[in-house]
């Protein structure tokens, strides 16, 4: 069966912009989380989405935010985005009590 | 934080068995133990999982303490493509399936030596 398939795998923005990053869990899988990886902070938890519904929240700013469709497809949305948010952004989706299964990421360079 | 530690790095030879070993002296009755891999660059691949019995599939073993509060993770034989990091992580499954977020620590970076 299809993986978590993540999109763009690539982006590069400048400053002050707003991005949005997509993700499409596994088919029948309704739960979705999202990761941000980098060298000074590791992988850090973002948000977990289930049934359309954030369930879990990690300790970012407002800026980041996120939504999940009827179809359990999610997005996230950084604005205003700083030098600081340049990360691979990992997208994880997961049936009920199974292990995460994550995507490939997309790697975000904030210029 | 991280309810786990690791060490930072090991190194196995090609086609021994890689011990990676756990400490959570913290976990509860109810936390399950995750192991998962990051191959550089790729997203975190699921290895296995257990809450208290020991466990193994086709990837690799699973031995929990009888006290809880250690693992190790075991490749039997580990190839060069063995080579990751890998994350120790306890984890709640909630009442109904519904989970908790992972919490990753630095990992153990293993690297598999020809």
């Amino acid at each position: 069966k299809a993986g978590v398939t993540q999109t763009p795998r690539y982006l590069i923005k400048t400053r002050g912009q707003q991005v949005t990053l997509s993700c499409s869990p596994i088919s029948g899988h309704r739960s979705v989380s999202w990761y941000q990886q980098t060298p000074g902070q590791g992988l850090q938890f973002l948000f977990e989405y289930f049934s359309e519904t954030q369930r879990n929240k990690g300790n970012f700013p407002g800026r980041f935010s996120g939504r999940q469709f009827s179809n359990s497809r999610s997005e996230m949305n950084v604005s205003t985005l700083e030098l600081g948010d340049s990360a691979l952004y990992l997208c994880a989706s997961s049936s009920l009590g199974d292990g995460y299964t994550f995507g490939s990421g997309t790697r975000l360079t904030v210029v | 934080d991280a309810k786990t530690t690791q060490p930072t790095s090991m190194d196995c030879a090609e086609g021994r068995a890689a011990n990676l070993p756990c400490n959570h002296s913290t976990i509860s009755g109810n936390e399950y133990v995750y192991w998962y891999r990051q191959i550089h660059s790729q997203g975190p691949q699921y290895i296995i999982h257990g809450l208290k019995n020991n466990e193994t599939n086709e990837m690799a073993s699973l031995i929990i303490t009888e006290d809880r509060k250690s693992s190790t993770l075991i490749l039997p034989h580990a190839t060069l493509r063995d080579t990751a990091v890998y994350y120790c992580i306890v984890r709640v499954v909630l009442a109904g399936g519904a989970t908790n977020k992972l919490i990753f620590g630095t990992g153990t970076l293993l690297a598999v030596q020809p």
